[in-house]
Protein backbone atom coordinates (compact mmCIF):
# COMPACT_ATOMS: atom_id res chain seq x y z
CA UNK A 1 0.00 0.00 0.00
CA UNK A 2 1.09 4.17 -0.58
CA UNK A 3 1.92 5.53 2.49
CA UNK A 4 3.37 9.39 2.43
CA UNK A 5 5.39 11.03 5.19
CA UNK A 6 6.19 14.85 5.74
CA UNK A 7 8.53 15.97 7.88
CA UNK A 8 9.14 17.64 10.64
CA UNK A 9 5.37 17.56 12.21
CA UNK A 10 5.91 20.91 13.79
CA UNK A 11 8.57 23.78 13.14
CA UNK A 12 8.83 27.23 14.79
CA UNK A 13 11.16 29.72 12.55
CA UNK A 14 12.77 33.43 13.55
CA UNK A 15 11.86 35.61 10.34
CA UNK A 16 14.39 35.57 7.75
CA UNK A 17 15.37 32.31 8.65
CA UNK A 18 15.36 29.34 5.77
CA UNK A 19 12.89 26.47 5.31
CA UNK A 20 13.20 23.20 4.65
CA UNK A 21 10.18 20.44 4.42
CA UNK A 22 10.56 17.34 3.19
CA UNK A 23 7.79 14.89 1.51
CA UNK A 24 8.45 11.30 0.73
CA UNK A 25 6.02 9.07 -1.09
CA UNK A 26 6.11 4.79 -0.78
CA UNK A 27 4.27 2.44 -2.87
CA UNK A 28 3.69 4.01 -5.95
CA UNK A 29 5.90 5.42 -8.76
CA UNK A 30 6.31 8.63 -10.74
CA UNK A 31 3.07 10.46 -9.01
CA UNK A 32 2.19 13.51 -9.36
CA UNK A 33 3.06 15.74 -6.28
CA UNK A 34 1.72 18.91 -4.68
CA UNK A 35 2.20 21.40 -1.82
CA UNK A 36 -0.64 23.01 -0.25
CA UNK A 37 -0.89 25.55 2.56
CA UNK A 38 -3.56 26.23 4.81
CA UNK A 39 -4.02 29.16 6.74
CA UNK A 40 -6.07 29.81 9.22
CA UNK A 41 -9.60 30.35 7.77
CA UNK A 42 -8.58 30.29 3.88
CA UNK A 43 -8.57 26.98 2.71
CA UNK A 44 -6.43 25.06 0.69
CA UNK A 45 -3.86 26.95 -1.53
CA UNK A 46 -1.81 25.27 -4.10
CA UNK A 47 1.58 26.06 -4.14
CA UNK A 48 3.65 23.99 -6.42
CA UNK A 49 2.98 20.74 -8.32
CA UNK A 50 5.30 18.34 -9.99
CA UNK A 51 4.80 15.51 -12.96
CA UNK A 52 8.37 14.24 -12.62
CA UNK A 53 12.17 14.64 -11.47
CA UNK A 54 13.03 18.12 -11.77
CA UNK A 55 9.89 19.42 -13.18
CA UNK A 56 8.16 22.17 -10.81
CA UNK A 57 5.34 24.04 -11.44
CA UNK A 58 4.62 27.35 -9.13
CA UNK A 59 0.70 28.67 -8.85
CA UNK A 60 1.19 31.30 -7.06
CA UNK A 61 4.40 33.79 -6.76
CA UNK A 62 6.72 33.96 -3.26
CA UNK A 63 9.61 33.51 -1.47
CA UNK A 64 8.87 29.79 -1.66
CA UNK A 65 10.45 27.17 -3.82
CA UNK A 66 10.00 23.36 -4.44
CA UNK A 67 12.24 20.61 -5.25
CA UNK A 68 12.17 17.39 -6.71
CA UNK A 69 15.03 15.68 -6.36
CA UNK A 70 14.04 12.11 -6.49
CA UNK A 71 11.03 10.42 -7.90
CA UNK A 72 9.02 10.15 -4.47
CA UNK A 73 10.79 13.39 -2.88
CA UNK A 74 9.06 16.38 -2.65
CA UNK A 75 11.28 19.53 -0.55
CA UNK A 76 9.42 23.10 -0.16
CA UNK A 77 12.43 25.55 0.93
CA UNK A 78 12.88 29.01 1.69
CA UNK A 79 15.67 31.22 2.22
CA UNK A 80 14.38 33.95 4.28
CA UNK A 81 10.57 33.16 5.92
CA UNK A 82 8.05 35.84 6.44
CA UNK A 83 5.64 36.30 9.04
CA UNK A 84 2.57 35.35 6.31
CA UNK A 85 4.77 31.90 5.66
CA UNK A 86 2.80 30.64 8.88
CA UNK A 87 0.11 28.08 8.48
CA UNK A 88 -0.22 24.13 7.88
CA UNK A 89 1.57 22.67 5.13
CA UNK A 90 0.04 19.75 3.00
CA UNK A 91 2.20 17.09 0.85
CA UNK A 92 -0.32 14.70 -1.56
CA UNK A 93 0.39 12.88 -4.06
CA UNK A 94 -1.54 11.54 -6.55
CA UNK A 95 -2.02 8.73 -9.57
CA UNK A 96 -5.80 9.34 -10.08
CA UNK A 97 -7.22 10.88 -6.97
CA UNK A 98 -5.18 13.03 -4.23
CA UNK A 99 -3.92 11.51 -0.99
CA UNK A 100 -2.96 13.84 1.83
CA UNK A 101 0.49 13.80 4.16
CA UNK A 102 -0.11 14.13 7.73
CA UNK A 103 0.92 18.02 7.51
CA UNK A 104 3.41 20.10 9.27
CA UNK A 105 2.40 23.14 10.81
CA UNK A 106 4.87 26.09 11.11
CA UNK A 107 5.04 29.18 12.79
CA UNK A 108 7.26 32.40 12.32
CA UNK A 109 8.15 34.34 14.71
CA UNK B 1 -11.54 27.31 -15.09
CA UNK B 2 -12.92 25.17 -12.08
CA UNK B 3 -14.64 26.08 -9.18
CA UNK B 4 -16.47 25.15 -6.18
CA UNK B 5 -18.43 26.61 -3.50
CA UNK B 6 -19.31 25.22 0.11
CA UNK B 7 -22.29 26.84 1.33
CA UNK B 8 -22.28 27.17 5.02
CA UNK B 9 -18.91 27.64 6.83
CA UNK B 10 -20.19 26.00 9.73
CA UNK B 11 -22.82 23.49 10.09
CA UNK B 12 -24.48 22.60 13.77
CA UNK B 13 -26.32 18.76 14.21
CA UNK B 14 -27.35 16.82 17.27
CA UNK B 15 -26.04 13.19 17.32
CA UNK B 16 -27.92 11.01 15.52
CA UNK B 17 -29.75 13.91 13.20
CA UNK B 18 -29.00 13.99 9.76
CA UNK B 19 -25.86 15.56 8.02
CA UNK B 20 -26.25 17.91 5.29
CA UNK B 21 -23.14 19.69 3.51
CA UNK B 22 -23.85 21.75 0.76
CA UNK B 23 -21.20 22.11 -2.53
CA UNK B 24 -21.58 23.46 -6.19
CA UNK B 25 -19.52 23.19 -8.57
CA UNK B 26 -18.38 25.00 -11.43
CA UNK B 27 -17.07 23.35 -14.42
CA UNK B 28 -16.15 23.62 -18.30
CA UNK B 29 -15.97 20.19 -18.52
CA UNK B 30 -17.26 17.12 -17.30
CA UNK B 31 -16.03 17.24 -13.45
CA UNK B 32 -14.64 14.52 -11.03
CA UNK B 33 -15.68 15.41 -7.41
CA UNK B 34 -14.52 15.10 -4.08
CA UNK B 35 -15.23 15.27 -0.80
CA UNK B 36 -12.11 15.35 1.85
CA UNK B 37 -12.66 15.36 5.70
CA UNK B 38 -9.60 16.89 7.87
CA UNK B 39 -9.27 16.51 11.85
CA UNK B 40 -7.80 19.20 13.32
CA UNK B 41 -3.93 19.07 12.96
CA UNK B 42 -4.18 16.51 10.11
CA UNK B 43 -3.96 15.53 7.01
CA UNK B 44 -7.00 15.61 4.54
CA UNK B 45 -8.75 12.33 4.08
CA UNK B 46 -11.01 11.33 1.41
CA UNK B 47 -14.18 10.11 1.92
CA UNK B 48 -16.02 9.43 -1.12
CA UNK B 49 -15.68 10.34 -5.74
CA UNK B 50 -17.75 10.81 -8.03
CA UNK B 51 -15.87 10.23 -11.70
CA UNK B 52 -18.45 8.44 -14.39
CA UNK B 53 -21.46 6.58 -13.99
CA UNK B 54 -23.65 6.32 -10.49
CA UNK B 55 -24.57 9.34 -9.52
CA UNK B 56 -25.12 8.17 -6.21
CA UNK B 57 -21.36 7.53 -4.40
CA UNK B 58 -20.75 5.88 -0.86
CA UNK B 59 -18.00 6.74 1.04
CA UNK B 60 -16.37 5.58 4.47
CA UNK B 61 -17.73 6.76 7.38
CA UNK B 62 -21.39 5.92 6.05
CA UNK B 63 -21.65 9.17 4.19
CA UNK B 64 -22.66 9.65 0.73
CA UNK B 65 -23.18 11.93 -2.03
CA UNK B 66 -25.39 12.39 -5.09
CA UNK B 67 -23.68 14.10 -8.10
CA UNK B 68 -26.57 16.41 -9.62
CA UNK B 69 -25.34 17.72 -13.23
CA UNK B 70 -28.67 19.89 -13.69
CA UNK B 71 -28.22 21.16 -10.12
CA UNK B 72 -23.97 21.57 -10.87
CA UNK B 73 -24.24 20.05 -7.20
CA UNK B 74 -22.45 17.19 -5.02
CA UNK B 75 -23.89 17.40 -1.49
CA UNK B 76 -22.38 15.37 1.20
CA UNK B 77 -25.14 13.60 3.29
CA UNK B 78 -25.38 10.46 6.33
CA UNK B 79 -28.61 9.74 7.70
CA UNK B 80 -27.33 9.99 11.66
CA UNK B 81 -24.73 11.95 12.79
CA UNK B 82 -21.87 10.95 15.18
CA UNK B 83 -19.79 12.31 17.62
CA UNK B 84 -16.57 11.28 15.69
CA UNK B 85 -18.30 12.98 12.69
CA UNK B 86 -17.13 16.63 13.87
CA UNK B 87 -14.49 17.27 11.68
CA UNK B 88 -14.16 19.95 8.30
CA UNK B 89 -15.14 18.82 5.69
CA UNK B 90 -13.69 20.40 1.57
CA UNK B 91 -15.68 19.85 -1.37
CA UNK B 92 -13.12 20.14 -4.36
CA UNK B 93 -13.47 19.59 -8.12
CA UNK B 94 -10.91 18.17 -10.24
CA UNK B 95 -10.09 20.28 -13.76
CA UNK B 96 -9.68 17.72 -17.13
CA UNK B 97 -7.25 18.29 -19.86
CA UNK B 98 -3.88 19.40 -18.67
CA UNK B 99 -4.77 19.62 -15.26
CA UNK B 100 -2.38 17.40 -13.66
CA UNK B 101 -4.38 16.10 -11.11
CA UNK B 102 -4.95 18.93 -9.89
CA UNK B 103 -7.72 20.15 -7.57
CA UNK B 104 -9.76 23.20 -6.50
CA UNK B 105 -11.03 22.86 -3.25
CA UNK B 106 -14.31 24.75 -1.82
CA UNK B 107 -13.27 26.96 1.34
CA UNK B 108 -15.12 23.84 3.54
CA UNK B 109 -17.73 23.38 6.04
CA UNK B 110 -16.96 22.63 9.63
CA UNK B 111 -19.57 20.20 11.31
CA UNK B 112 -20.12 20.72 15.09
CA UNK B 113 -21.73 17.29 16.53
CA UNK B 114 -23.72 18.34 19.88
CA UNK B 115 -24.54 15.06 22.43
Amino acid sequence: SQTIHQWPATLVQPVGSPLSLECTVEGTSNPNLYWYRQAAGRGLQLLFYSVGIGQISSEVPQNLSASRPQDRQFILSSKKLLLSDSGFYLCAWSISEQYFGPGTRLTVT
Amino acid sequence: AQSVTQLGSHVSVSEGALVLLRCNYSSSVPPYLFWYVQYPNQGLQLLLKYTTGATLVKGINGFEAEFKKSETSFHLTKPSAHMSDAAEYFCAVKAGGTSYGKLTFGQGTILTVHP
